[in-house]
């Protein structure tokens, strides 16, 4: 089962509001992923977790903050976005290799559509 | 800074005739990889390509490495509607702060047209 899901799958939320992206993996991959794309853009890195901790963060501001409760589920909260913002925002996962110079090959979820007001 | 650039960015076929998508990256890399993106759409992995003279075949489409030229192709080959879509390359940046990282280069959004 090569599956990542996310929800919700289209979220609209006004500048004031504070919403959640949720992303789930059962591949056992200890590599999570999110990213934002915007239309007819390739997808921008923003978080990298490795073995539920924070390793990459691509100077995203604030406004983002990700989580990773366990080595299968990975969130991102949003609060005071701004309307730039709006985009589809993907989660991937991974396969860790341990003591090599990358992971496998990430996986992609469906992602979220977002639209802030 | 690592830059993947693509070409062309449109390619618009007619079902039938081959043609190759080009993904030239700057710096030295530990992997190669090809999505395809539907529109609306969620990134399909396509292939990997982990070293120099490395050639993957999946269908009508077939990649290929050259580390040396920093160069990789995605060959069409009779091409068929089905085919139509966005597709990117990315490169990882290997190791350390990077680990994990990808690249993306801009996107080729093929048509492939009766």
């Amino acid at each position: 089962d090569t599956e990542v899901t996310q929800t919700p799958k289209h979220l609209v939320m006004g500048m004031t509001n504070k919403k959640s992206l949720k992303c789930e993996q059962h591949m056992g991959h200890r590599a999570m992923y999110w990213y934002k794309q915007k239309a007819k853009k390739p997808p921008e890195l923003m978080f990298v977790y490795s073995y539920e901790k924070l390793s990459i963060n691509e100077s995203v501001p604030s406004r983002f903050s990700p989580e990773c409760p366990n080595s299968s589920l990975l969130n991102l909260h949003l609060h005071a976005l701004q309307p730039e913002d709006s985009a589809l925002y993907l989660c991937a996962s991974s396969q860790e290799r341990s003591g090599l110079a990358s992971p496998d090959t990430q996986y992609f979820g469906p992602g979220t559509r977002l639209t802030v007001l | 800074e690592l830059k993947v650039e693509q070409n062309p960015l449109f390619l618009s076929m007619q079902e039938g005739k081959n043609y190759t998508i080009y993904c030239n990256y700057s710096t030295t890399s530990d992997r190669l990889y090809w999505y395809r993106q539907d529109p609306g759409k969620s990134l399909e992995s396509l292939f990997v390509l982990l070293s120099n003279g490395a050639v993957k075949q999946e269908g009508r489409l077939m990649a290929s490495l050259d580390t040396k030229a920093r160069l990789s192709t995605l060959h069409i080959t009779a091409a068929v509607h089905d085919l139509s879509a966005t597709y990117f390359c990315a490169v990882d940046l290997a190791g350390g702060t990077s680990y994990g990282k990808l690249t993306f280069g801009q996107g080729t959004i093929l048509t492939v047209h009766p």
